[in-house]
């Protein structure tokens, strides 16, 4: 049972390039999100999904695309790279709606230069 | 707008020691309040939660602690072990959907 798996592991872009990180989960769980972590910032949400084929907003979804084709997949896009995106990325899934336990991937390291 | 505010940003403690966590929430929907742990190089972990019709929940040397009427909840960490040297972060979510509001994280470090 892996769980929540994300890649890559670490990347370095350019400013303006573009890239997606993977995220797949094993559980069958409904929901998805993004989260970014920065010192002193906690985790922020960039966007979430319900299910396949829903997708929404969180607190800082500028810069980033989602869809959610299949209940296991849930790409993140970033789609022209800035430093303010330098950033551990983490995917995450849950079963269902509120209260319930959210399950975090290993993260992915992004550098922006 | 940070909607759960946790503190202190850091903390050091003697093995042995209660080092305690604090977070405050202003948004009275929240009904569900984790707190999760993190090693470097790792994912967020569940730890323990509460739901705000109990003031207390215990797991191991894991303690939450819920005042309602504060908006306050705090972890408390028995007879800490270097092993529990991580960053810990309180989060809260509610009715509003799967969304989880997170603190800004604690980095909790126990000399031996």
């Amino acid at each position: 049972n892996a769980g929540v798996t994300q890649t890559p592991k670490f990347q370095v872009l350019k400013t303006g390039q573009s890239m997606t990180l993977q995220c797949a989960q094993d559980m069958n769980h409904e929901y998805m999100s993004w989260y970014r972590q920065d010192p002193g910032m906690g985790l922020r949400l960039i966007h979430y999904s319900v299910g396949a084929g829903i997708t929404d907003q969180g607190e800082v979804p500028n810069g980033y695309n989602v869809s959610r084709s299949t209940t296991e997949d849930f790409p993140l896009r970033l789609l022209s790279a800035a430093p303010s995106q330098t950033s551990v990325y983490f995917c995450a899934s849950s079963p269902t709606t509120t209260g319930n336990t959210i399950y975090f991937g290993e993260g992915s390291w992004l550098t922006v230069v | 707008q940070q909607q759960v505010k946790q503190s202190p940003q850091s903390l050091i403690v003697q093995k042995g020691g209660i080092p305690i966590i604090n977070c405050a929430y202003e948004n009275t929907a929240f009904d569900y309040f984790p707190w999760y742990q993190q090693f470097p190089g790792k994912g967020p972990a569940l730890l323990i939660a509460i739901r705000p019709d109990v003031s207390e929940k215990k797991e191991g040397r894991f303690t939450i602690s819920f005042n309602k009427s504060a908006k306050q909840f705090s972890l408390h960490i028995m007879d800490s072990q270097p092993g529990d040297s991580a960053t810990y972060f309180c989060a809260a979510s509610g009715d509003t959907g799967n969304q989880f509001y997170f603190g800004t994280g604690t980095s909790l470090t126990v000399i031996p």
